[in-house]
């Protein structure tokens, strides 16, 4: 049960776009449409701002998008703000009926 | 308004015993599986385990597996997690969280996430 690979931290300037990625296997990101992503501030809960690789929760932003490509999902927030600044989580479903969360990023917004 | 809230953390030394408790409301417990994840200080999540809806199926990660218990009680709406002989590596702050199910009707597929998570208790192991 290994982490999914992501950058540990990425940065942009206000207004700019974003991607972080989230590298896995053929038993987890690659296998499984449960492929979700949280936004974590500091001392709070995790939140969920996409699952099902695509869809955003009611409430969302449409600056958050999410994609995947074989064994690796990516996380794309455009038109960066200053309150986009926090940790964000991607989470897969595994073959050994089992959940695997990336290692985390850190945002930066500069 | 769906409502988690954790109760049982506290300190104890290697080797005890601890029982996490999470009161679920606002929501149909019952027809939701549940997961507990856990965060230690500084670092990331960790899935520690899930149970379905009617508590028939129950899966652990491997380095919680043979020492933790996940349980639920659907007339109390309470989820719980029966940490036994903890180590100093169980130190985090775990979190209950609600599995919500997704159909695509497009792809057939059903996929879960967790949608809804507690304010997190804090379980310290140390001597």
């Amino acid at each position: 049960q290994s982490a999914l690979a992501q950058p540990a931290s990425v940065s942009g300037s206000p207004g700019q776009s974003i991607t972080i990625s989230c590298a896995g296997t053929s038993t987890d990101v690659g296998a499984y449409a449960d492929v979700s992503w949280y936004q974590q501030y500091p001392g709070k809960a995790p939140k969920v701002i996409i699952y099902a690789v695509t869809k955003r929760p009611s409430g969302i932003s449409n600056r958050f998008s999410g994609s995947k490509s074989g064994t690796t999902a990516s996380l794309t927030i455009s038109g960066l703000q200053a309150e986009d600044e926090a940790d964000y989580y991607c989470s897969s479903y595994t073959s050994s009926s089992t959940w695997v969360f990336g290692g985390g990023t850190k945002l930066t917004v500069l | 308004e769906v409502q988690l809230v954790e109760s049982g953390g506290g300190l104890v030394r290697p080797g005890e015993s601890l029982r996490l408790s999470c009161a679920a409301s606002g929501f149909s417990f019952s027809s939701y599986s549940m997961t507990w994840v856990r965060q230690a200080p500084g670092k990331g999540l960790e899935w520690v385990s899930s149970v379905d809806s009617g508590d028939s199926s129950r899966d652990y990660a491997d380095s919680v597996k043979g020492r933790f218990t996940i349980s639920r009680d659907n007339v109390e709406n309470s989820l719980y997690l029966q940490m036994n002989n903890l180590r100093a590596e169980d130190t985090a702050l775990y979190y209950c969280a609600r599995d919500k199910s997704y159909y695509d009707v497009l792809t057939g597929f059903q996929t879960y996430h967790f949608d809804s998570w507690g304010q997190g208790i804090l379980v310290t192991v140390s001597s």
